[in-house]
């Protein structure tokens, strides 16, 4: 089945590690996103991919980056992670182009503990 | 700018109770409506979605119909299972939005046996 998979589903770090999350799809589509989202909030985005052009959100910290190597792989990384960076964290596809508005494919999130 | 606004949970409702989940939007364009739902340790999952106005979206017994003169988009389902229990998500996407998602807040539900 096509699908968003997530590695790892559990990530523990210490404060100040720096931590690679990362995301494939086998939909083929070209917007990928990650979002943050703390205690059932709604997800917060990061920054979105359309293809190989990098839109990163206003207010993303500059300590969130993020590299796309290809059309299936997309990659979060946190330079020094803080306590306050203890999330899930989503990543998300979706296909611009369809008619039916851009909804979007989730995989299943990393959990991430900062120690 | 585009925004959602959904109705504060937790909900708890008994097995097989109706629910309504209330949903509004305020959007400058033409937006395509959605309802996604997380169950607890996972991601998100598309339930529904309605690209104009009048559209019903539905699934798994779930019904939302978008109404623009009321800019609502209210999630109900008729008969409601202990497995229906997870957080629900209303949202918009738009073009004026570029490839983004504006979610709501979420509402929690619970279902007691």
């Amino acid at each position: 089945d096509a699908m968003v998979i997530q590695n790892p589903r559990y990530q523990v770090t210490q404060f100040g590690k720096p931590v690679t999350l990362s995301c494939s799809q086998t939909l083929n589509h070209n917007v990928m996103y990650w979002y943050q989202q703390k205690s059932s909030q709604a997800p917060k985005l990061l920054f979105h991919y359309y293809d190989k052009d990098f839109n990163n959100e206003a207010d993303t910290p500059d300590n969130f980056q993020s590299r796309r190597p290809n059309t299936s792989f997309c990659f979060l990384d946190i330079r020094s992670p803080g306590l306050g960076d203890a999330a899930m964290y989503l990543c998300a596809t979706s296909r611009v182009g369809n008619t039916g508005g851009y909804e979007q494919y989730f995989g299943p999130g990393t959990r991430l503990t900062v120690t | 700018g585009n925004s959602v606004t959904q109705m504060e949970g937790p909900v708890t409702l008994s097995e097989e109770a109706f629910l309504t989940i209330n949903c509004t939007y305020t959007a400058t364009g033409y937006p395509s409506l959605f309802w996604y739902v997380q169950y607890p340790g996972e991601g998100l999952q598309l339930l529904l979605k309605a690209t104009k106005a009048d559209d019903k979206g539905s699934n798994k017994g779930f019904e939302a119909t978008y109404r623009k003169e009321t800019t609502s988009f209210h999630l109900e389902k008729g008969s409601v299972q202990v497995s229906d229990s997870a957080v629900y998500f209303c949202a918009l996407s738009d073009y004026t939005g570029g490839f983004k998602t504006i979610f709501g807040a979420g509402t929690r539900l619970f279902v007691k046996a």
